[in-house]
């Protein structure tokens, strides 16, 4: 079975970008897509985007001018980057295995906070 | 943007009992792309229904979801104590992909 664990620093500085890294274990990265979703505190899940191993991506058009993705084959791993962070970008992020667009696997989730 | 609107917010229930969800979207979901997950606090979403009515492997038979279109529906036939959590509804057939804000199941 999968199993997806996010990393991250749990602090983030306004303006500043944000990095998140997503280790897949227990299968290959090499097939299917991989997503990202958020949820801030006290509100719902919010879809960021995918992207397949061939690097083709699908980004929320409301994050797409701050969003990118990346995927790492050698360490089994991909990634996120968001720029220009404020304040409302602080959430629980969280990786997924897609079936398809679908999330099927979830990580645990890492908090990342947004703060001067 | 597909809007889900899920009810009840809460519902209040006691183990052994059925609990019925609703998931509205504001326009039809494309192939009835409707997913149904299990969220507990600190854990990761658990998906349990895809495609409107297609149970994952491993789920117990007591969940099931049905509907199509625009009104979709969770059922929980008799709730266990490990029920009792947030069910969120998802929708997958259009970009950007949306949730519904969820519905809390909790111990009456």
């Amino acid at each position: 079975q999968v199993q997806l664990q996010e990393s991250g620093p749990g602090l983030g500085k306004p303006s500043e970008a944000l990095s998140l890294t997503c280790a897949v274990s227990g299968g290959s990265i090499s097939s299917g897509y991989w997503s990202w979703f958020r949820q801030p505190p006290g509100k719902g899940l919010e879809w960021i985007g995918n992207i397949q191993f061939s690097g083709a991506t699908h980004y929320n058009p409301s994050l797409r001018s701050r969003v990118s993705m990346s995927v790492d084959a050698s360490n089994n791993q991909f990634s996120l980057r968001l720029n220009s962070v404020t304040a409302a970008d602080t959430a629980v992020y969280y990786c997924a295995r897609g079936s398809g667009w679908l999330g099927a696997s979830w990580g645990q989730g890492t908090l990342v906070t947004v703060s001067s | 943007e597909v809007v889900l609107t899920q009810s009840p917010g809460t519902l209040s229930l006691s183990p052994g009992e059925r609990a019925t969800l609703s998931c509205r979207a504001s326009q039809s979901v494309t192939n009835d792309y409707l997913a149904w997950y299990q969220h507990k606090p600190g854990q990761a979403p658990r998906l349990l229904v895809y495609g409107a009515s297609s149970r994952v492997f491993g789920i117990p038979d007591r969940f099931s979801g049905s509907g199509s279109g625009t009104d979709f529906t969770l059922t929980i036939s008799r709730l266990e104590p490990e029920d009792f959590a947030v069910y969120i509804c998802h929708q997958y057939g259009s970009s950007p992909l949306t949730f519904g804000a969820g519905a809390k199941v909790e111990i009456k």
